[in-house]
């Protein structure tokens, strides 16, 4: 297993277009996680699975947000209608539910909202 | 005010300096403190993680929690040009949603 994988790796859009993001977790781990970083800030939490089930979702994440995993497995993050404010660093993280601590996050998907 | 609060830097130390870098927290409910280090256009990575108080050492890494001030520390001793990055700490109620500082960004210079 080579770590959580995410695709694309730098998306470039405009104004009002919609996006997706994927994300592979490492195999074995059964929560998956969103966080989304702008350029001289830490990651900002935006939601996660159990499984195939969200059991939160920050309100950070607005209507146009949407994220699923739908076989417990991979997730997707689906922006609508993108504004220049969603231009960020969209990260992924998995663990395994028995470990009290360490998120593995993938390099990220760069989005940039013309 | 933030939940938590980070120097953003930029910090700028000689190779073998001695680095600190500090987060203070307001959340008493805070149990879970970690410190993340984060290079250019990568993801974080898990530096140290610890759940109570006191002083938690690995290599050239020690990570400092007091809560009863909400305030933790994470010292680099011996810091190395491969160090350069920024440093972001992190920390939980129940260890499902992290809350991260904005980072430190460290430079060590030869």
């Amino acid at each position: 297993d080579t770590g959580v994988s995410q695709d694309p790796r730098h998306k470039i859009t405009k104004r009002g277009q919609n996006v997706t993001f994927r994300c592979d977790p490492i195999s074995e781990h059964n929560r998956l996680y969103w966080y989304r970083q702008t350029l001289g800030q830490g990651p900002e939490f935006l939601t996660y699975f159990q499984n195939e089930a969200q059991l939160e979702k920050s309100r950070l994440l607005s209507d146009r947000f949407s994220a699923e995993r739908p076989k417990g497995s991979f997730s997707t993050l689906e922006i609508q209608r993108t504004e220049q404010g969603d231009s960020a660093m969209y990260l992924c993280a998995s663990r395994d539910q028995t470990n009290t601590g360490e998120l593995f996050f993938g390099e990220g998907s760069r989005l940039t909202v013309l | 005010q933030k939940e938590v609060e980070q120097d953003p830097g930029p910090l700028s130390v000689p190779e073998g300096a001695i680095v600190s870098l500090n987060c203070t927290y307001s959340n008493s409910a805070f149990q879970y403190f970690m410190w993340y280090r984060q290079y250019s256009r990568k993801g974080p990575e898990l530096l140290m993680y610890t759940y109570s108080s006191g002083n938690k050492e690995d290599g050239r890494f020690t990570a400092q929690v007091d809560k009863s001030s909400k305030y933790i520390s994470l010292f680099i001793r011996d810091s190395q040009p491969s160090d350069s990055a920024t440093y972001l700490c992190a920390m939980s109620v129940n260890t499902d949603k992290l809350i991260f500082g904005t980072g430190t960004r460290l430079q060590v210079f030869p």
